[in-house]
């Protein structure tokens, strides 16, 4: 089954830039979405088709896509940016279609 | 605005049976893929089962495949998930999600815990 390796953990300080990443094979070719989880709260999309952003979420959100790697980028990082974050890919005709990375805790500092 | 509410989490044993439901409203629900998508504590959302608009293609997870139903009434815009012969590794919030492929719409959520 396919696999998207995130880093466990990211800190950083308020102001600088966050980037996550997320491994896969050849996921450069797919379309990858990230989302925001908060503690006790419901994941929220902030990221879709590698590098739009969904009405409401700050431009400070972007993505990029390209070879084996997808990253988020996070610039001018707020302490409510403090959260879990995880990528996402949809195989179509696969036996396991949603595919969630593992996920990056983003400490502010 | 687009509201999915989900009911129907508890304690239940191991083996036991458990029905969900997800209440939906602000959009037109017989239009929509829809979906279950869970979580286990400390771990990362999984996605276990959907269905069409019309009920014709439903899909499952290995994880899932033969204990879980999911089902959907149109009429009055609810999804449901019918969980039987459940087991301890089936503990998580269960989300309620509009949409396949990404998701911009997800319930709160509903914690069903097995335990004995």
């Amino acid at each position: 089954s396919y696999v998207l390796t995130q880093p466990p953990s990211v800190s950083v300080a308020p102001g600088q830039t966050a980037r996550l990443t997320c491994g896969g094979n050849n996921i450069g070719r797919k379309s990858v979405h990230w989302y925001q989880q908060k503690p006790g709260q419901a994941p929220v999309l902030v990221i879709y088709d590698d590098r739009d952003r969904p009405s409401g979420i700050p431009e400070r959100f972007s993505g990029s896509n390209s070879g084996n790697t997808a990253t988020l980028t996070i610039s001018r990082v707020e302490a409510g940016d403090e959260a879990d974050y995880y990528c996402q890919v949809w195989l179509s005709g696969s036996d396991h279609p949603g595919v969630f990375g593992t996920g990056t805790k983003v400490s502010v500092l | 605005q687009v509201q999915l509410v989900e009911s129907g989490g508890a304690l239940v044993k191991p083996g036991g049976s458990l029905r969900l439901s997800c209440a939906a409203s602000g959009f037109i629900f017989r239009d929509y893929y829809m979906s279950w998508i869970r979580q286990a504590p400390g771990k990362g959302p999984e996605w276990i089962s959907y269905i069409d608009e019309s009920s014709s293609t439903v899909y499952y997870a290995e994880s899932v495949k033969g204990r879980f139903t999911i089902s959907r009434d149109n009429a009055n815009n609810t999804l449901y998930l019918q969980m039987d012969s459940l087991r301890v590794d089936d503990t998580a919030v269960y989300y309620c999600a509009r949409e396949i492929v990404v998701v911009a719409a997800w319930g709160q959520g509903t914690l069903v815990t097995v335990s004995s």
